[in-house]
């Protein structure tokens, strides 16, 4: 079955390291974004990729970084830089229009700091 | 970018019929009307999609008026399970999915 595989599901991090979230999918599609969640709120766009080797930072960039090596693969790494990285992300990819069926999305992973 | 407003939250019974408004009065000409349903601890998943008049399919029903200024997410005969968020999205597909904005969406709670 096509998807989009995040890894790990529950992730833990000490203060002042640099974690890196998984995102994979085998649904051939160009475009790639990373979300993030908090409690009760909406979906807030980190960085997107429309193309391999290419990616541009959405609304909360900071303290975030990513690569697109390949179609497939949009892993996201948290830095020691991101304040407050206590969150729920979202990785989802689509078609590069959205015309048939949007955004698919991940199952999520959730990052707690401790 | 469009702008929406939605409820920011709806109770209904299960078995009645469930409708939702969203408010996008800047609409531009090219731009579609998505509606997204997330569950706890899930990524969103598209319900359905529409440019105007009426669009239906096995899961909603999709409202949007001649002006195109809202539209109205219709859930029938909802169960304890469509206990959700619902996003509403406006933007214009053909250009990619990064313009488009996640508000914070209707919490949707079904009782027995």
């Amino acid at each position: 079955d096509g998807g989009i595989t995040q890894s790990p599901k529950y992730l833990f991090r000490k203060e002042g390291q640099n974690v890196t979230l998984s995102c994979e999918q085998n649904l051939n599609h160009d475009a790639m974004y990373w979300y993030r969640q908090d409690p009760g709120q909406g979906l807030r766009l980190i960085y997107y990729s429309q193309i391999v080797n290419d990616f541009q930072k959405g609304d909360i960039a900071e303290g975030y970084s990513v690569s697109r090596e390949k179609k497939e693969s949009f892993p996201l790494t948290v830095t020691s830089a991101q304040k407050n990285p206590t969150a729920f992300y979202l990785c989802a990819s689509s078609p590069r229009t959205l015309l048939v069926d949007g955004y698919t999305f991940g199952s999520g992973t959730r990052l707690t700091v401790v | 970018l469009a702008k929406t407003t939605q409820p920011i939250s709806m109770d209904s019974y299960e078995g009645q019929e469930v409708n939702i408004t969203c408010s996008h009065n800047n609409i531009a000409t090219n731009d579609y009307i998505t509606w997204y349903q997330q569950f706890p601890s899930q990524g969103p998943r598209f319900i359905i999609q529409g440019y105007k008049t009426k669009v239906t399919n096995e899961v909603a029903s999709l409202f949007i008026p001649a002006d195109r200024k809202s539209s109205t997410l219709s859930l029938p005969r909802v169960s304890l399970s469509d206990t959700a968020v619902y996003y509403c999205l406006v933007g214009d597909i053909n250009t990619g999915g990064f313009k488009t904005i996640f508000g914070a969406g209707t919490r949707l709670f079904v009782k027995a």
